[in-house]
């Protein structure tokens, strides 16, 4: 079966830092580029950045509003990618996804898991 | 940044009726290898996202054959041929020709 398991999200306060993660399972994830996404009931979906996989060097990209700030990473060895956020303000406030990204002549999100959420509030 | 306008917001929807929502993107989808880099997702209440359609018009594995992708360019259009009840969701556009991605605002199908 496959998983995609999202954790470390809370609650902190403006200008602190975070960590998430995101387990996966069931699928090659050393093949598989991950990608975050950000939700909010007032803004809607928010593309935050991704990760690719080794063969196209780890390369990273990020949202300009995030750019300088949040920090994608990855771990082969334990399945797991990473989102390190700092500096965080109130807009940051979002339930935050991870997503195995299928890169091809086709391109999609293929998994998502199931969020977790982060508040940014004193 | 690629700007993805979809409408309408909200489609209140019969069961049996079809449906049909339009997304518009700020510049062509379409890559020089030749395809187009539209998805349609659905996210049901309580779930995460499931894709529907890729490469504007292909339907994913496991999708009912109601759900259809068409367009081109920069129109493109998801068609639910009869709506069922489990169709309810909010449903969205992205792009992923170039980074960052970009998602539609949403429609939100619910059923009358």
């Amino acid at each position: 079966e496959v998983q995609l398991v999202e954790s470390g999200g809370g609650l902190v306060q403006p200008g602190g830092s975070l960590k998430l993660s995101c387990a996966a399972s069931g699928f090659i994830f050393s093949d598989s580029a991950i990608h975050w996404v950000r939700q909010t009931s007032a803004t809607g979906r928010e593309w935050v950045g991704r990760v690719r996989m080794k063969t196209k060097n780890y390369a990273t990209a990020y949202a300009e509003s995030v750019k300088g700030r949040f920090t994608i990473s990855r771990d082969d060895s334990k399945n797991t990618a990473f989102l390190q956020m700092s500096s965080l303000t109130t807009e940051d406030t979002a339930v935050y996804y991870c997503a195995r990204h299928v890169e091809g002549s086709g391109r999609y999100f293929e998994y998502w898991g199931q969020g977790t959420p982060v508040t940014v509030s004193s | 940044d690629i700007v993805m306008t979809q409408s309408p917001l909200s489609l209140p929807v019969s069961p049996g009726e079809p449906a049909s929502i339009s997304c518009r993107s700020s510049q062509s989808l379409l890559h020089s290898n030749g395809y187009t880099y539209l998805e349609w997702y659905l996210q049901k209440p309580g779930q995460s996202p499931q894709l529907l359609i890729y490469l504007a018009s292909s339907r994913a594995a496991g999708v009912p054959d109601r759900f259809s992708g068409s367009g081109s360019g920069i129109d493109f259009t998801l068609k639910i041929n009869t709506v069922e009840a489990e169709d309810v969701g909010i449903y969205y556009c992205m792009q992923t020709l170039q980074v960052p991605l970009t998602f539609g605002g949403g429609t939100k199908v619910e059923i009358k």
